[in-house]
């Protein structure tokens, strides 16, 4: 079982507010990601990180920015959501080399 | 570039029969190749992955998969469907040399049908 843990799970806010996912994981990892996936199912790469300090932008370009001050987490925020931002977004990690990447159960957010 | 494609949106099998499900990939050099499964409002979960060696990877919950070089194909498999393996399956691949970020497919859904 992977130790890495998303909140909200689930949230409804109003157009403009400013808004924060948090992902923590215990597993000592130094990459750390965050995919946007969209209602058609398709997981697109948003934000990564490998290591305290690094933050570089993924395939998908966002409107959301992240930070990694500390290696267990990775923090997501959107200063003025909109309905556009609708979406459920996907927290993950891993080991350096070949290892496999490591889920938190989500946050769908939904922005009115 | 690397990319991946799952042919298929969804498949649809009798409980008890033979479960495939198909990816191909596309990469510049040696792959990496991953298996996930998702649940209704869950996150990803592992199934298995082929890094080098054994072109058959055994994995969680009776699937395994076959590398298959020359037909750039990873597809998944499990010999005895379950009801309970009903779920969303994503193929995914990476580059040895890249830094770990994962190309995944667009997705399968699977229906296992008692």
């Amino acid at each position: 079982e992977a130790d890495i843990y998303q909140t909200p799970r689930y949230l409804v806010i109003g157009t403009g507010k400013k808004i924060t996912l948090e992902c923590s994981q215990t597993m000592g990892h130094d990459k750390m990601y965050w995919y946007q996936q969209d209602p058609g199912m398709e997981l697109h790469l948003i934000h990564y990180s490998y290591g305290v300090n690094s933050t570089e932008k993924g395939d998908l370009s966002s409107e959301s920015t992240v930070s990694r001050i500390r290696t267990e987490h990775f923090p997501l925020t959107l200063e003025s959501a909109r309905p556009s931002h609708t979406s459920q977004y996907l927290c993950a990690s891993s080991e350096q080399g070949a290892g496999e990447l490591f889920f938190g159960e989500g946050s769908r957010l939904t922005v009115l | 570039a690397q990319s991946v494609a799952q042919p298929e949106d969804q498949v649809n099998v009798a409980e008890g029969n033979p479960l495939t499900v198909k990816c191909t990939y596309s990469v510049s050099g040696n792959p990496y190749l991953f298996w996930y499964v998702q649940y209704p409002n869950r996150g990803l979960q592992f199934l298995l992955k082929y890094i080098t060696g054994d072109n058959l990877v055994k994995g969680s919950y009776g699937f395994e998969a076959e590398f298959n070089k020359s037909q750039t194909s990873f597809h998944l498999k499990k010999p005895s469907a379950l009801v309970s393996d009903s779920a969303l399956y994503f193929c995914a691949v990476r580059e040895t040399d890249s830094w770990g970020k994962l190309q995944f497919g667009a997705g399968t859904q699977v229906v296992v049908t008692p």
